[in-house]
């Protein structure tokens, strides 16, 4: 079953500029993590962030996480064409049974 | 981290047959899964493979249509039996290393097409 929602769904923006994402999650998390789809690919993990946390860096990406409105956001700043993949969050449940419940995703399009 | 070969890449296959997906990791890990991505959708957690037992289904999943085996730490097989078009996914083994902090690391899935 699907823990998160994302929005937007769909995102498309101009290289250079800075793309932001949205997840709600409904049940008490471990911790929470975002992931990389190129197309027709596997995933990549990009970043996590515990529910201890409040904000994560690595790189161009920023995650924020407010555990009391169940919901993160990553930014991707400075985009690139390079960055043109769905992006997923995913929710490691207090449970920690090692499994992660994904996201509805966005596709993000950066247009060179 | 941890290196995954998923066989096959992609197949075509005939309603009512069934099709063995296998994936093998470059490392001891700790836990495995798998994954259904529908097309256009996002991933939907199939069930975890547990090392010389049964696997461990998610709600809508049953055994009988999806048999996992995992023999040892490396090795896991997923089978999508009696296929119909509605099986048209791709299939994502995943693992959670040794020692690490949760994140997991995916195969290039095995993208299936039931005619």
């Amino acid at each position: 079953s699907q823990q998160g929602e994302e929005d937007p769904q769909a995102l498309s923006i101009q290289e250079g500029e800075n793309a932001t994402m949205n997840c709600s999650y409904k049940t008490s998390i471990n911790n929470l993590q975002w992931y990389r789809q190129n197309s027709g690919r596997g995933l990549v993990h990009l970043i996590l962030i515990r529910s201890n946390e409040r904000e994560k860096h690595s790189g161009r990406l920023r995650v924020t996480l407010d555990t009391s409105k169940k919901s993160s956001s990553l930014l991707i700043t400075a985009s690139r064409a390079a960055d043109t993949a769905s992006y997923f969050c995913a929710t490691g449940l207090t449970s920690n049974t090692g499994k992660l419940i994904f996201g509805q995703g966005t596709t993000l399009q950066v247009k060179p | 981290s941890a290196v995954i070969s998923q066989k096959p890449s992609r197949d075509i296959c005939q309603r009512g047959t069934s099709l063995t997906i296998q994936c093998q990791v470059d490392s001891q890990v700790t836990m495995m899964f798998w994954y259904r991505q529908q097309p256009g959708q996002s991933l939907t957690l199939i069930a975890t493979a547990n090392q010389g037992s049964e696997a461990t289904y998610e709600s809508g999943f049953v055994i009988d249509k999806f048999p996992i085996s995992r023999p040892n730490l490396t090795f896991s097989t997923l089978t999508v039996s009696n296929m119909s078009p509605e099986d048209s996914s791709i299939y994502l083994c995943s693992v959670r290393p040794l020692g690490n902090t949760g994140e997991l690391f995916f195969g290039e899935g095995s993208r299936l097409t039931v005619l």
